[in-house]
């Protein structure tokens, strides 16, 4: 029973360009979401977030885009730089607990 | 500024073996988990704990046990390792609990733990 889930297994865009990754969810009891980033050996490391109340929110080039009635959230990377290549987890919480999606792979080419 | 700190990175054990993953945290975070990453799967909540003497079941606990007696260390107890316990372990701690504007997680580098 998937909470989140992220159906992208993998995304390649062309730096400079914009990068979007997506993210589903099944519980409307989530009231919070956020985007984290995994490097190769390292652990994830917080990107983003956005509370069930808003539909954007904004950092400098990342914006979280969240559609409650469509149960969706994504996250839109402008431009894309080789740097932002790594594994995107969306996660959605309530309470003290998160749960994580199965992660997109991004691949930004140079 | 060491943050959050995992030991060991990888360790091979062999069915039935027990074996404890250290973890140490050096913000003085309150909350502190355990998540496990299987292949092709997101993070899975294993244990919580919301402070010193404090702890909880997440998702997937069985087969672990943990203790907080300290506000810095939150160790992982394998107690008769299975196949099904191959898997890279994450620990994380927060401030407050996880939310929008609070309690970002930080994570530790990971433990790479096989079962054979």
């Amino acid at each position: 029973d998937q909470q989140v889930k992220q159906n992208s297994p993998s995304l390649s865009v062309q730096e400079g360009r914009i990068s979007i990754l997506n993210c589903d969810y099944t519980n409307s009891m989530f009231d919070y979401f956020l985007w984290y980033k995994k490097y190769p050996a390292e652990g994830p490391t917080f990107l983003i977030s956005i509370s069930s109340i808003k539909d954007k929110n904004e950092d400098g080039r990342f914006t979280v885009f969240l559609n409650k009635s469509a149960k969706h959230l994504s996250l839109h990377i402008v431009p894309s730089q080789p740097g932002d290549s790594a594994v995107y987890f969306c996660a959605a919480g309530n309470g003290n607990k998160l749960v994580f999606g199965a992660g997109t792979i991004l691949r930004v080419k140079s | 500024n060491a943050g959050v700190t995992q030991t060991p990175k990888f360790r091979i054990l062999k069915i039935g073996q027990s074996m404890t993953l250290q973890c140490a945290q050096d913000m003085n975070h309150n909350y502190m988990y355990w998540y496990r990453q299987d292949p092709g799967m997101g993070l899975k909540l294993i244990y919580y704990s919301v402070g010193a003497g404090i702890t909880d079941k997440g998702e997937v606990p069985n087969g672990y046990n943990v203790s907080r007696s300290t506000t810095e260390d939150f160790p992982l107890r394998l107690e008769l390792a299975a196949p099904s316990q191959t898997s890279v372990y994450f620990c994380a701690s927060s401030y407050l609990p996880p939310g929008e504007n609070t309690g970002e997680l930080f994570f530790g580098e990971g433990s790479r733990l096989t079962v054979l």
